[in-house]
């Protein structure tokens, strides 16, 4: 089965561009997380989704950032303008009901932002 | 206050040698789970193993166990007979139930574990 898959792997933009990073969930999981890594910060809860509805975006670190999942199967970040302090990697993870205790990462886009 | 606190930022430890790694948290809450996951260089997360607040013994899965000390708030994760492929980061979490939200996953900063041939 695949496992949570993450585009693109890499990205590099430039101050002020605009960034969407994407995400598909493992088939069935009906939660799904997205978290921001960096040396300062350590890992981060941004969002999460439960049956493609946002239940948590209290860590989504200011208007420049979105989320979206518009079905089952896709999910959305975007950071509309990009800054160098966003500059991280990104992780998508889904999980089952009930299996909250055991989230499947995907890969990670690792952003830079020059 | 941190919720989670892994005061080890590196450990080292000889291959075929057992290592625990520390883990303390803070919450209120009385149902709440904590969790062990594992980066390797390459970067993707590794679920290795949970320990719900309510769970008489501790979890083991493998090499791996967790010692839980509840009256303590600590959740030690011991991995026994280490082998060169544990060196990675080792992340402690928690997820308990805060505020408006049902669910909060709160990650500690990580212990880089080196094992030495």
């Amino acid at each position: 089965d695949a496992g949570v898959i993450q585009s693109p792997r890499h990205e590099v933009t430039e101050m002020g561009q605009e960034v969407t990073l994407r995400c598909k969930p493992i088939s069935g999981h009906d939660y799904l997380f997205w978290y921001r890594q960096t040396m300062m910060r350590g890992l981060e809860l941004l969002i999460y989704f439960n049956n493609n509805v946002p239940i948590d975006d209290s860590g989504m670190p200011e208007d420049r950032f979105s989320a979206k999942m518009p079905n089952a199967s896709f999910s959305t970040l975007k950071i509309q303008p990009s800054e160098p302090r966003d500059s991280a990697v990104y992780f998508c993870a889904s999980s089952l009901g009930l299996a909250l205790y055991e989230q499947y990462f995907g890969p990670g886009t690792r952003l830079t932002v020059t | 206050a941190q919720k989670i606190t892994q005061t080890q930022p590196g450990m080292f430890v000889q291959e075929k040698e057992a290592v625990t790694l520390d883990c303390t948290y803070d919450t209120s809450d009385q149902s709440y789970g904590l969790f062990w996951y594992k980066q390797p260089s390459s970067g993707e997360m590794i679920f290795l193993i949970y320990q719900g607040s309510y769970d008489e013994q501790n979890a083991t899965e493998g090499r791996y166990s967790l010692n839980f000390q509840k009256a303590r708030k600590s959740a030690n994760l011991v991995i026994s007979a280490s082998q060169l492929g544990d060196s990675a980061m080792y992340f402690c979490a928690m997820r308990d139930w805060s505020g408006g939200s049902n669910y909060k996953l709160t990650f500690g900063k990580g212990t880089l574990l080196t094992v030495n041939p």
